[in-house]
């Protein structure tokens, strides 16, 4: 299977921890990408990182990026009870179309 | 306006009706998709469309068909469905240049087949 894999499946914290979620990927890619969806509704864009950076910021949200590892992680600092969804990322693949996503992560945050 | 839209939001269909999907977007993308989701899985990707034409089809069965009138407008025409088609269905678009982009989605059509 060309699907990525994350890790964890799910995650559960206290409002105010951080939350970090891993990606692993397996194709050359361009961008590797950071997507939120709430209980099975549509997808909502929270970065994109390209494949010759290493790391970038927005807001609370912190991607590193590792192509020689061929790997992603997400930090969401300080977590909100309204960041309780699952996060999936996302590889645009080099040379086509296709976007490939991970597995996803659960992420429940308690108030 | 960066906004995907799609309706209907849910559709009931049984097995032997034929219904259509439909997906829009005026951001000028020129490459438009669509995905199947199932619960807590992820997306799953179905087609692509790029300019107008059909670029990937990742082996659906043909009770599922695809057609891109002009470059706003992407429908997914269904029929004789199966209770396993069951779905989210996703579109999203992103500009011209191959998944160098960001990709965006619309709000998704939850499709129930009995």
């Amino acid at each position: 299977s060309q699907q990525g894999e994350e890790d964890p499946q799910a995650l559960s914290i206290q409002e105010g921890e951080n939350a970090t979620m891993n990606c692993s990927y397996k194709t050359s890619i361009n961008n590797l990408q950071w997507y939120r969806q709430n209980s099975g509704r549509g997808l909502v864009h929270l970065i994109l990182i390209r494949s010759n950076e290493r790391e970038k910021h927005s807001g609370r949200l912190r991607v590193t990026l590792d192509t020689s590892k061929k790997s992603s992680s997400l930090l969401i600092t300080a977590s909100r009870a309204a960041d309780t969804a699952s996060y999936f990322c996302a590889t645009g693949v080099s040379g086509t179309y296709k976007y490939i996503f991970g597995t996803g992560t659960r992420l429940k945050v308690l108030a | 306006d960066t906004e995907v839209t799609q309706t209907p939001k849910h559709l009931v269909m049984g097995m032997t009706n034929k219904k259509s999907l439909k997906c829009e977007q005026h951001m000028g993308h020129r490459a438009m998709y669509w995905y199947k989701q199932k619960a807590k899985k992820p997306p799953e990707l179905m087609f692509v469309y790029s300019y107008e034409k059909l670029s990937i089809n990742e082996s659906v069965p043909s009770r599922f068909s695809p057609e891109c009138p002009n470059s706003s407008l992407l429908n997914l025409h269904l029929h004789a469905l199966q209770p396993e088609d069951s779905a989210l269905y996703l579109c999203a678009s992103n500009p011209p240049g191959g998944s160098t982009d960001t990709q965006y989605f619309g709000p998704g059509t939850r499709l129930t087949v009995l």
